[in-house]
Order: C-alpha cells, then sequence, then structure tokens
C-alpha cells in the first residue's frame, strides 16, 4: 500500500533546464494536487486536477505546467527552472465522500535546487 | 494574498505543557478546517479537522477550538510530549469543494 508517490526525491538543476516530477497515487482518488513549501510560507498550491484530463491553476501557477492523462498519476513541469522555483514541492490527493470534503493525503516530498 | 493566518511561527514548550497555535481566516465560504502534522523530510499528515457545525473537537491529548463570529480556530495539544515536535499547518477550505488554503506553519519544540 504505497499511497502518494513522487519521483524523483531529489534534484538539483541549472537555470533554464526543465525537468518533470512525477506523482502517483494507488488509492483511487479523484482529485490530487501539487505544493511548493517554503520556509515561512507553508503550503501553496501550484496546480491541481479534479479528474482524469482536468487540470486547473492554484495560488502561484507561473512557470510550471502539468498534465493528468492517467488517474492515478499527476506531473508536473517546469519548461525552464529559475532559481525562484527552488523548494520542496509535495504531491497530494484526496477524494469527495458525497459532498464532504476529505484529507489530503501527500507524498514524501521533492527538494529540488536550482542554480 | 495569505488567507489563513496562522501565529505562532514557533513555539518552544517544555514537556507536559500545553502548546497553542492559532489561525484566522478571511473567506467566509470555508467551512472545513483540517490541521495537518509534519515531521521532518516527511509530508504533511491529517490531524484533526473539524466542520463549523460544532465549536470545539477533541481526539486525544489535541483539541480544536473553533470561533466562528471571529473567524478563527486553534489546536491545543494537552500534555505536550517530545514526540509532539513537528511543524503544524492549519488549513481552510469548503465541504464541498476540492482545494485548501493553508497558513504559514508553526514549528513547535517540545523539550524533555
Amino acid at each position: 500500500n504505497a499511497g502518494v508517490t513522487q519521483t524523483p526525491k531529489f534534484r538539483v538543476l541549472k537555470t533554464g533546464q526543465s525537468m518533470t516530477l512525477l506523482c502517483a497515487q494507488d488509492m483511487n482518488h479523484e482529485y490530487m494536487y501539487w505544493y511548493r513549501q517554503d520556509p515561512g510560507m507553508g503550503l501553496r498550491l501550484i496546480h491541481y486536477s479534479v479528474g482524469e484530463g482536468t487540470t486547473a491553476k492554484g495560488e502561484v501557477p507561473d512557470g510550471y505546467n502539468v498534465s493528468r492523462l492517467k488517474k492515478q498519476n499527476f506531473l508536473l513541469g517546469l519548461e525552464s527552472a529559475a532559481p525562484s522555483q527552488t523548494s520542496v514541492y509535495f504531491c497530494a490527493s484526496s477524494y469527495l465522500s458525497g459532498l464532504l470534503n476529505t484529507e489530503a493525503f501527500f507524498g514524501q516530498g521533492t527538494r529540488l535546487t536550482v542554480v | 494574498q495569505q488567507q489563513v493566518k496562522q501565529s505562532p511561527q514557533s513555539l518552544i514548550v517544555q514537556k507536559g505543557g500545553i502548546s497553542i497555535i492559532n489561525c484566522a481566516y478571511e473567506n467566509t465560504a470555508f467551512d472545513y478546517f483540517p490541521w495537518y502534522q509534519q515531521f521532518p523530510g516527511k509530508g504533511p499528515a491529517l490531524l484533526i479537522a473539524i466542520r463549523p457545525d460544532v465549536s470545539e473537537k477533541k481526539e486525544g491529548r489535541f483539541t480544536i477550538s473553533f470561533n466562528k463570529s471571529a473567524k478563527q480556530f486553534s489546536l491545543h495539544i494537552m500534555d505536550s510530549q517530545p514526540g509532539d515536535s513537528a511543524t503544524y499547518f492549519c488549513a481552510a477550505g469548503e465541504t464541498s469543494g476540492s482545494r485548501l488554503t493553508f497558513g504559514e506553519g508553526t514549528q513547535l519544540t517540545v523539550n524533555p
């Protein structure tokens, strides 16, 4: 029972390089999210998805793109990395039970450094 | 614009003491208020959550107090233990929504 798995766990990029972060969940959840965590700023939502084939912008979407081609996977892309994107990235998933918002399950995080 | 404000940023408590973390929100449409606990190197995990039909919810040593008129809610950790040392995040969202807005986080240290 893996839950939410993020790949990779660590990465160092040079400014201008691109990369994709992969999130996979095995709980059949409809909703998936990408957050970034920075000191003193909490968790800020980058993009999210309410189902396969759907994506939506969160609070801080600039410089990122996402795709949800399969229900269990949610990809976060950085087309041209900038030092301001140095952060810890978390993927999460959740489901709606009737009309009630439910627990979000988080991955272990990806520590990204852009130099 | 931070819709959920959390304080304090850091907190040091002696073993056996009470830890109190406060949050305030702005959006009156919010009606779901969870708290998440995060240990170093791990992702956040749900600790306890409340909906505004009650003013207090208790689970073991953890209690959420909710004040709808003031748009504030708080986490109380009774008999704090060194194992409670972690970062705590409050959050707010809509019951029928898919998004949560998180506070800035509080780093709690419980000294033995």
